[in-house]
């Protein structure tokens, strides 16, 4: 198993520029999670997902959006890019009886 | 709202010390405290866990104590050696059912370990 994949590793954007962030997990896992994480600060929760389509805001949900329409994909989708927005992005995942997350390699993403 | 306290935010210890970074959260219902470990540019992994039902719980040189009442648990790493050298993350799980809790995270450790 490759666990969780995401994609790309590093990207510059600028401002008012469009991405989608992927992640992909091949352990048929219902729960999945988009963090981020600011230089020397914890993981911050932007959105989470229970099942192929339900998604749900997290903590910093503002400027991005997600949808889930496979059990194994969860995109993260950046409309407009702000400074603010650089940042380290991991996605997880866990299965429906465990509490245990499974991080993603990270995105570094940097807005200029 | 819900939120997760670390302290300290940075610590230093000799090889061969101890080493005991502590965390409160505020959702008494609560039930699952894991531990990270972060390498520089590297993601989480997971350390160590413990549920509400366990006060204690053991995996060689790494423990976690959690109190309930008090609504705070530790990480506690005996005979430090330089590998140790990471920043840690606690984290508690809010909303209580598995079908739909979330992960708060605590703001992070960074453990030096001087040789």
């Amino acid at each position: 198993n490759a666990g969780v994949t995401q994609t790309p590793k590093f990207r510059i954007l600028k401002i008012g520029q469009s991405m989608t962030l992927q992640c992909t997990q091949d352990m048929n896992h219902n729960y999945m999670y988009w963090y981020r994480q600011d230089p020397g600060m914890g993981l911050k929760l932007i959105y989470y997902s229970v099942g192929a389509g339900i998604t749900d805001k997290g903590e910093v949900p503002n400027g991005y959006n997600v949808s889930r329409s496979t059990t194994e994909d969860f995109p993260l989708r950046l409309e407009l890019a702000a400074p603010s927005q650089t940042s380290v992005y991991f996605c997880a995942s866990r299965g429906a009886l465990t509490y245990e997350q499974y991080f993603g390699p990270g995105t570094r993403l940097t807005v200029t | 709202g819900e939120n997760v306290e670390q302290h300290p935010s940075t610590l230093s210890v000799q090889e061969g010390d101890s080493a005991v970074i502590k965390c409160t959260y505020s959702d008494s219902a609560s039930n699952y405290f894991p531990w990270y470990k972060q390498e520089l540019g590297k993601r989480p992994q997971l350390i160590i866990d413990i549920r509400s039902n366990v006060g204690e719980k053991k995996d060689q040189r790494i423990a976690v104590t959690l109190n309930k009442t008090a609504k705070h648990f530790s990480l506690h790493i005996t005979e430090t050696q330089p590998e140790d050298s990471a920043v840690y993350f606690c984290a508690a799980f809010i909303g209580g059912s598995s079908n739909t809790g979330k992960l708060i995270f605590g703001q992070g450790t960074t453990l030096q370990v001087k040789p």
